[in-house]
């Protein structure tokens, strides 16, 4: 069965400083993996996703994300993190016969503060 | 501008009441349309797919009695919790697909005395 670990509950970054959300995922074949940013009262919106080609995948507000198979990873990084950028990150993986049924499996997500 | 359109955001109601959670496409018909919860410090779990004018495809280990969905019209799926219960208590949240996208509502908390 496939899984999705995001290792970090909780993550403290200041404003203007680089960030990195890890997830690592479990899954036999090659997966499909998305990462979801969740602002308060807000629905979940799709940063980026990586189905196949170039592993390092830009995403909207300045998000990118590298597929690294050996290490069954699949970390969010921005370079320099503004103080809207504080929500709930959520990885997640399906495989590609799935997507269709949207059985997406989601991490537990990583929450995200911004200091001055 | 929202895709999805989920309400309540927040209900808190007894034991034994049931709530119904809607969850409104905006601006497009959505022939299917899922439901998701999120226990406390737990993944996001699909439940179960709503269909528009037929039946809801349920997920391994959801009550269908429990959890009765409705897809009456191609922008509106409702999900009720019959005779809730505290361990009912979780974040329920909806999506929609377009264009191989998903679009996420912005949920609902239900808290369940």
């Amino acid at each position: 069965a496939q899984s999705v670990t995001q290792p970090d509950i909780h993550i403290t970054v200041s404003e203007g400083a680089s960030l990195e959300l890890r997830c690592n995922y479990s899954y036999g074949a090659t997966p499909y993996l998305f990462w979801y940013v969740q602002s308060p009262g807000q629905g979940l919106q799709l940063l980026l996703k990586y189905f196949s080609g170039d592993t390092l995948v830009q995403g909207i507000k300045g998000f990118e994300a590298e597929f690294k198979r050996s290490q069954s990873s699949f970390n969010l990084r921005k370079p320099s993190v503004h103080w809207s950028d504080a929500a709930e990150y959520f990885c997640a993986v399906c495989s590609s016969s799935n997507f269709g049924n949207e059985k997406l499996t989601f991490g537990t997500g990583t929450r995200l503060t911004i200091i001055p | 501008g929202a895709v999805v359109s989920q309400h309540p955001s927040r209900v808190i109601c007894k034991s034994g009441t049931s709530v119904k959670i809607e969850c409104r496409s905006l601006d497009f018909q959505a022939t299917t349309m899922f439901w998701y919860r999120q226990f406390p410090k737990q993944s996001l779990m699909l439940m179960a797919t709503s269909n528009e004018g037929s039946k809801a495809t349920y997920e391994q280990g959801v009550e269908k009695d429990k959890f009765l969905i409705n897809h009456a019209s191609l922008t509106l799926s409702t999900l009720t919790v019959t005779s809730a219960h505290p361990e009912d208590s979780s974040f329920y949240i909806c999506s929609v697909r377009l264009q191989e996208k998903l679009f996420f509502g912005s949920g609902t908390q239900l808290s369940v005395l």
